[in-house]
């Protein structure tokens, strides 16, 4: 089976912090992904990768950024964590092309105070 | 940009009932996928769906496509509390280099 590890189950930092997500797959998958999941919102898409060093916005990506020098680790950074960025972080890879399913990591609650 | 949309947000049924959860795309799809989450966990894939019309079964649940591919439902027969989770749709335009977009989930939860 794929494993997607990430690499905090729970987190608390301060606001102002630079705050780094690890996330790292087991499968030379190609793609990876970063999503956040509120509560009524769902799951909202940050930042994804096709490849290493490629990166690509998605939906909500003020206040983060992404790092991918490696095909299995895909991270997220939060240059300087904000209250609202209190979440659960979910990373995810896949096989491109039809048919695959996202894989999922365990996520990440992250609270910043 | 494009939306998915999921309704109802929340049900609750007495287990042996049946549920249903609906899912629309502002724009035509190119395939569909669901997962399922349970309390606690992560999002699971289910399975996919990329032809107009088409219908998937996989014991209880019935997965279907719309014509337009722009709809697609979860049908679930005779719920079991087993079946308790956020059920979430997720599609996609096809299009190289974009990832799927989520609909807000359906939280099912069952009563015996």
């Amino acid at each position: 089976d794929v494993k997607v590890t990430q690499s905090s189950r729970y987190l608390v930092k301060r606001t102002g912090e630079k705050v780094f997500l690890e996330c790292v797959q087991d499968m030379d998958h190609e793609n990876m992904f970063w999503y956040r999941q509120d509560p009524g919102l769902g799951l909202r898409l940050i930042y994804f990768s096709y490849d290493v060093k490629m990166k690509e916005k998605g939906d909500i990506p003020e206040g983060y950024s992404v790092s991918r020098e490696k095909k299995e680790r895909f991270s997220l950074i939060l240059e300087s964590a904000s209250t609202n960025q209190t979440s659960m972080y979910l990373c995810a890879s896949r096989v491109p092309g039809q048919g695959y399913g996202y894989t999922f990591g365990s996520g990440t609650r992250l609270t910043v105070v | 940009g494009q939306q998915v949309m999921q309704i109802p947000q929340y049900q609750h049924v007495q287990e042996g009932e049946d549920f249903t959860t609906y899912c629309n795309s502002s724009t035509t799809l190119s395939n569909i996928q669901w997962y399922k989450q349970r309390p606690g966990g992560h999002p699971v894939f289910l399975i996919q769906l990329v032809k107009s019309g088409e219908v998937k079964k996989q014991k209880r649940l019935t997965f279907q496509f719309g014509e337009a591919k722009k709809n697609s439902s979860l049908h679930i027969t005779a719920t079991q509390t087993t079946d308790v989770g956020t059920y979430f749709c997720a599609g996609s335009n096809g299009q190289a280099g974009t990832a799927l977009i989520f609909g807000k989930g359906t939280t099912l939860s069952v009563s015996s």
